[in-house]
């Protein structure tokens, strides 16, 4: 009963490199939620998808970020010219559509900008 | 502008004893309240669910209220567990569309619960 995949787990990269954060959600669950917690502060939004599709991204900064949830595959979340605000622990989500309201949350990826 | 509020950072309580965690919202138009339980470099766990339309959920040891004209919601954990020591988050939803949508986070409240 694997949950919620995240890889990697701890991401380090200088600034301006790209990351790029990988997401396997739960057998049977096509919907994909994206969120990033700074220190000391809850959770916060960033995009939902699903299979090919972005529903709400009301959430994710207008520049250097992007995401994906292809056909195959897992999803994806993209930063390019990481700067040091983008230090985070970014969490993915998956939920089956029924009873929506219910997400799971993988382990997270902490990126760490040097 | 926070729509959901843990107004208390940490809470301290012995084991065998109720812990009451505290979250308010501003929002009356959230129909869906959540609790989730998370530990230190893990991701948060789903803990327990409140539609609008009721006032009360019960799981297990867990319960959670909602008094929404207060815009109050508490999550009571009877008998508390040493393993209960986590941060509990408070969280809310619209329903936007058939499918789903995001969830709206408090900052969370770390319990403690010593033997």
């Amino acid at each position: 009963n694997a949950g919620v995949m995240q890889n990697p787990r701890h991401l380090v990269r200088r600034r301006g490199q790209e990351a790029r954060l990988r997401c396997s959600p739960m057998k049977g669950h096509s919907h994909v939620y994206w969120y990033r917690q700074l220190p000391e502060e809850g959770l916060k939004f960033m995009v939902y998808l699903q299979k090919e599709n972005i529903i709400d991204e009301s959430g994710m900064p207008k520049e250097r970020f992007s995401a994906e949830f292809p056909k195959e595959g897992p999803s994806i979340l993209r930063i390019q010219q990481v700067v040091r605000g983008d230090s985070a622990a970014y969490f993915c989500a998956s939920s089956p559509g029924t009873r929506w309201y219910e997400q799971y949350f993988g382990p997270g990826t902490r990126l760490t900008v040097t | 502008d926070q729509q959901v509020k843990q107004n208390s950072p940490s809470l301290s309580v012995q084991e065998g004893r109720i812990s009451i965690l505290n979250c308010d919202y501003t929002n009356s138009m959230f129909d869906y309240f959540l609790w989730y339980k998370k530990y230190p470099a893990e991701g948060p766990t789903f803990l327990i669910s409140i539609s609008s339309i009721k006032d009360k959920n019960e799981d297990g040891r867990f319960t959670v209220f909602l008094n929404k004209s207060a815009k109050h919601l508490s999550l009571h954990i009877v008998p508390s567990q040493p393993g209960d020591s986590a941060v509990y988050f408070c969280a809310a939803t619209l329903y936007r569309n058939r499918s789903g949508t995001a969830l709206i986070f408090g900052k969370g409240t770390t319990l403690s619960v010593s033997s």
